[in-house]
């Protein structure tokens, strides 16, 4: 059984660019969190995919988006990228959009210069 | 408004003393869990509390929810520095896998 996994480690972007970040669920789960760390906070729930539909989302604007693939990988892009958006971000898949119980990846620091 | 608050926000002790962290709210919720965070990596899940009152134990670690499950401690004995790191409570108030993050906890253990 292979854990969460996320690409790329750490990247680096300008103010107006946009960026995907990749994210690779664990084996059998078909629920997938993202999550935006910023320093010294806790994470914050940006959105959460289920069999690969959008099945609820936090206080994120729409240039927040993402999507879920058949083979337990999913994306998070965000577009016209702020200085705000340096953080964290993190993906946790759980075995069903119901469970509570997450299993998070290492993340990707985002840092927006 | 932060809907968990968790306290202290920071807490530096020597190895073998004992701590207690907290998590408030003034929302119940349907489960609670915490979670250890180290630098440069993702939560960590330790366990998940779902009934009123329940006590969970995780060898020098003991958890407990509140009876009105709004509130949950996490208490660790004799403190090793190994146990460094950010401890983090999540709950889930509408029982659908979508969590709620306080703060955390930042714990050093010196040896």
């Amino acid at each position: 059984e292979t854990g969460v996994t996320q690409s790329p480690t750490h990247l680096i972007k300008t103010r107006g660019q946009q960026v995907t970040l990749r994210c690779s669920s664990q084996s059998g789960h078909n629920t997938v969190s993202w999550y935006q760390q910023a320093l010294g906070q806790g994470p914050q729930f940006i959105f959460q995919y289920y069999r690969e539909e959008e099945n609820g989302r936090g206080n994120f604007p729409p240039r927040f988006s993402g999507l879920q693939f058949p083979n337990y990988s999913s994306e998070l892009n965000v577009n016209a990228l702020e200085l705000d958006d340096s953080a964290l971000y993190l993906c946790a898949s759980s075995v069903d959009r119901s469970s509570y119980e997450q299993y998070f990846g290492p993340g990707t620091r985002l840092t927006v210069t | 408004t932060q809907l968990l608050e968790q306290s202290p926000q920071f807490l530096s002790i020597q190895e073998g003393e004992n701590l207690t962290v907290y998590c408030n709210s003034s929302s119940v919720f349907s489960s609670l869990q915490w979670y250890r965070q180290e630098p440069g990596e993702g939560p960590v899940l330790l366990v998940t509390v779902v009934t009123g009152g329940e006590v969970k134990k995780l060898k020098r670690l003991t958890f407990q929810f509140g009876d009105a499950r709004k509130d949950s401690s996490l208490h660790i004995t004799a403190a090793q520095p190994g146990d460094t790191g950010l401890y983090l409570c999540a709950g889930d108030t509408t029982n659908a896998g979508k969590s709620t993050f306080g703060d955390g906890t930042t714990l050093t253990v010196k040896p």
